[in-house]
C-alpha cells in the first residue's frame, strides 16, 4: 500500500510570498496519477492540479505542480490571502484506488 | 454546471443504520466514478469507496469493506452511502465527489458535493 507523507505539517507564510508544499510516497508514482487539493474551513476541498503537473479548470496559473518517482511538489507563487488553507495531495490508480496525504496547512 | 447535491446532516446513536445520498446531473451521472471521501473531525480527507453507476461497479478501501455499502440509482442519478450498524468512530463529514473524467481508468475528484455531517452518539 502506497502512503503519501507531506511535509511540512504547517507553514507559516505572508501574503505575496511563495509556499512550497512537498508530498513523498513510500514507492514510485506514475505522474499521471498524482492530484493537489486545496479545502478552506467549512468547505468541501477543491482540485487543483491533477496529472501532477496541469492545472484544473479555473485554477491561476501561480499554481504549479511538478515532479515524480518519489517525491512531487506544489508550488504557490505570489500567495493571495485567499491561498491560506490546507493542501493534501493524492495518488489515484493502486490499491487502495485513492490515497491522501495528511495534509499540509498554509497559513499567515 | 454539473452540482453534486447531499443530504442533511444526521444524528445516529450506536448501532443504528443510515443511508446518506448524494443527487448527481442525469446527463453525465451513469459515465462517471462517484466517489466516497470521510473527513473526521480535524482530520484529514480518506477515500471510502467508489461506485461507476453506469454498471454499478463497486470498489471499497479496505479500511471500510465490510461496514458500508456504496450503491446507486442511475434512473434517478443518486449515488448512496450507508451503514447498517453505526459506531461512534463513524462520526464525521462525508463527501461525495465525480471523478475528472468520463472513463473506467481512475482520476481525480473534480466535482464535490458539500458533504453530509453524520454524527453518532449515545
Amino acid at each position: 500500500e502506497i502512503v503519501l507523507t507531506q511535509s511540512p505539517a504547517t507553514l507559516s507564510l505572508s501574503p505575496g510570498g511563495s509556499a512550497t508544499l512537498s508530498c513523498r510516497a513510500t514507492e514510485s508514482l506514475t505522474v499521471t496519477y498524482l492530484a493537489w487539493y486545496q479545502q478552506k474551513p467549512g468547505q468541501a476541498p477543491r482540485l487543483l492540479i491533477y496529472g501532477t503537473s496541469n492545472r484544473a479548470t479555473g485554477i491561476p496559473d501561480r499554481f504549479s505542480g511538478s515532479g515524480s518517482g518519489t517525491d512531487f511538489t506544489l508550488t504557490i507563487s505570489r500567495l493571495e490571502p485567499e491561498d491560506f488553507a490546507v493542501y493534501y495531495c493524492q495518488y489515484y490508480g493502486d490499491s487502495p484506488l485513492y490515497t491522501f496525504g495528511q495534509g499540509t496547512k498554509v497559513e499567515i | 454546471e454539473v452540482q453534486l447535491a447531499q443530504s442533511g446532516a444526521e444524528v445516529k446513536k450506536p448501532g443504528e443504520s443510515l443511508k446518506i445520498s448524494c443527487n448527481g446531473s442525469r446527463n453525465s451521472f451513469s459515465s462517471y466514478w462517484i466517489g466516497w471521501v470521510r473527513q473526521m473531525p480535524g482530520r484529514g480527507l480518506e477515500w471510502m469507496g467508489s461506485i461507476f453507476p453506469g454498471d454499478s461497479d463497486t470498489t471499497y478501501s479496505p479500511s471500510v469493506q465490510g461496514h458500508v455499502t456504496i450503491s446507486a440509482d442511475e434512473s434517478t442519478s443518486v449515488a448512496y452511502l450507508q451503514w447498517g450498524s453505526l459506531k461512534a468512530s463513524d462520526s464525521a463529514m462525508y463527501y461525495c465527489a465525480r471523478q475528472r473524467t468520463g472513463s473506467y481508468a481512475p482520476d481525480s475528484f473534480d466535482i464535490w458535493g458539500p458533504g453530509t455531517w453524520v454524527t453518532v452518539s449515545s
